[in-house]
């Protein structure tokens, strides 16, 4: 049969608003975490990444914050741009060990940003 | 400074034919991760590959699938006997060394494949 792909949450934004894109990990064994950008046609584009170390971790427009109580991670973009229309997918590891760093990714959040 | 390659792009194939998907990575990167993605859905890792070696396959199915990274080349994932199960897109990352704890993985743009 058709394999129905489940629908992608969503978030439209007005350029020049801020976005918040938040995402709930697994595995509480994970201590390295990434924000990959991916638009149309093309492949995962790193953004941002933290360490359980740390709870938060600025760059250049984009933030990211980690609750590790509750298992949750989000990325805030200031002053959204139409170019950063875009699927957002979060992906989680565990640093070293077994794992060899393999990622688990997240659902995705589409991002659409209006002129 | 090249990313990581992928070919072809796009590929399409029959039932019951083979598809090849080549990846080189990065320059001075020496290991790489193999993921698929379904429509809508986000990448499910499937192999990690150093230089000649398999390091952790428990993602790729048992059967008809394959990949190698040899000591010259580029890293192969061999699908035999395809199916319309097989359509996906296959990503490619690399990254400079295991576990990924200071390093994060940088991604190819993709082979697109389509089974007939």
């Amino acid at each position: 049969g058709e394999n129905v792909g489940l629908h992608l949450p969503t978030l439209s934004v007005q350029e020049g608003d801020n976005s918040i894109i938040n995402c709930a990990y697994s595995n509480s064994a994970s201590d390295y975490f990434i924000w990959y950008k991916q638009e149309s046609g093309k492949g995962p584009q790193f953004i941002i990444d933290i360490r359980s170390n740390m709870d938060k971790r600025q760059g250049q427009r984009v933030t990211v914050l980690l609750n590790k109580t509750v298992k949750h991670l989000s990325l805030q973009i200031a002053a959204t741009q139409p170019g950063d229309s875009a699927v957002y997918f979060c992906a989680e590891t565990v640093a070293g060990g077994t794992s060899y760093g393999k990622l688990t990714f997240g659902q995705g959040t589409i991002l659409t940003v209006h002129p | 400074n090249a990313g990581v390659m992928q070919n072809p792009r796009h590929l399409v194939r029959r039932r019951g034919q083979e598809a090849r998907l080549r990846c080189s990575p990065m320059k001075g990167h020496s290991h790489v991760y193999w993921y698929r993605q379904l429509p809508e859905e986000g990448l499910k890792f499937m192999v990690y590959l150093q230089k000649e070696n398999i390091i952790d396959e428990s993602g790729m199915p048992k059967e008809r699938f394959s990949a190698e990274f040899p000591k010259e080349g580029p890293s192969i994932l061999r699908i035999q006997q395809v199916v319309r199960g097989d359509s996906a897109a296959y990503f490619c990352a690399s990254s400079p060394r295991s576990g990924s704890g200071n390093q994060p993985q940088h991604f190819g743009d993709g082979t697109r494949l389509s089974i007939l």
